[in-house]
């Protein structure tokens, strides 16, 4: 049973336009979500995460929106740039196994220039 | 080192044979984390160390897996009796004490013919 689904496996978009990543998730007890990206034979690195105490958080050009009585979680980039080109992993954990991840099966963004 | 360091990066196991994966974790990261990648999936949580000691190993799928990080720093994840299904990309991650957060290595690549 995927408790955390990331329903679109590639994203194609092009350059200077915005991405919109999207995950969404069963178990109520997370409280803890994050974005991984990863390069092809890399492995992931840690990318932007959000509390479940709020419902948005920003870094730069990227921003992820939390809307909890949705359980749905969404990842922009804004603008896009080719280097942005990867998988994107939604991950999530439950309060008091925050080392316990629990991941989506990933979605390839393709930026195309 | 920079950041946590995976040994081998590929492996081709015959069915039956017995691996070892090492992992060095980033220095002074007390928490170190096993997970398996299987193609196309998310990685999924095998087991957490705090120190030396193994706090969580409910995500080893058999008794044929087991690790061990005998003096709190570099960890040893033991496949006996190797499976074609356990072929996968063994991700070791850590950070410096608990917390979201965690940094992954490049992974090691077992296949298993």
């Amino acid at each position: 049973d995927q408790q955390v689904k990331q329903n679109s496996p590639s994203l194609s978009v092009q350059e200077g336009r915005i991405s919109i990543l999207n995950c969404d998730y069963t178990n109520s007890m997370f409280d803890y979500f994050l974005w991984y990206k990863k390069y092809p034979a890399e492995g992931p690195t840690f990318l932007i995460s959000i509390s479940s105490i709020k419902d948005k958080n920003e870094d730069g050009r990227f921003t992820v929106f939390l809307n909890k009585s949705a359980k749905h979680l969404s990842l922009h980039i804004v603008p896009s740039q080719p280097g942005d080109s990867a998988v994107y992993f939604c991950a999530a954990s439950v309060a008091g196994s925050n080392y316990k991840l629990t991941f989506g099966k990933g979605t390839l963004l393709t930026v195309n220039p | 080192g920079a950041g946590v360091s995976q040994s081998p990066r590929y492996k081709v196991a015959k069915r039956g044979q017995d691996v070892a994966l090492r992992c060095d974790p980033i220095s002074g990261h007390v928490s170190l984390f096993w997970y398996q990648q299987a193609l196309g999936q998310g990685p999924e949580f095998l087991t957490y160390f705090q120190n030396e000691a193994q706090l969580d190993k409910s995500g080893l799928p058999s008794d044929r897996f087991f690790a061990e990080r005998p003096e709190g720093s570099v960890s040893t994840l033991k496949i006996q009796r190797t499976q074609q299904e356990d072929s996968a990309v063994y991700l070791c991650a850590s950070n410096r004490f608990s917390g979201h957060t965690i940094y992954f290595g490049e992974g090691s690549w077992l296949t298993v013919v």
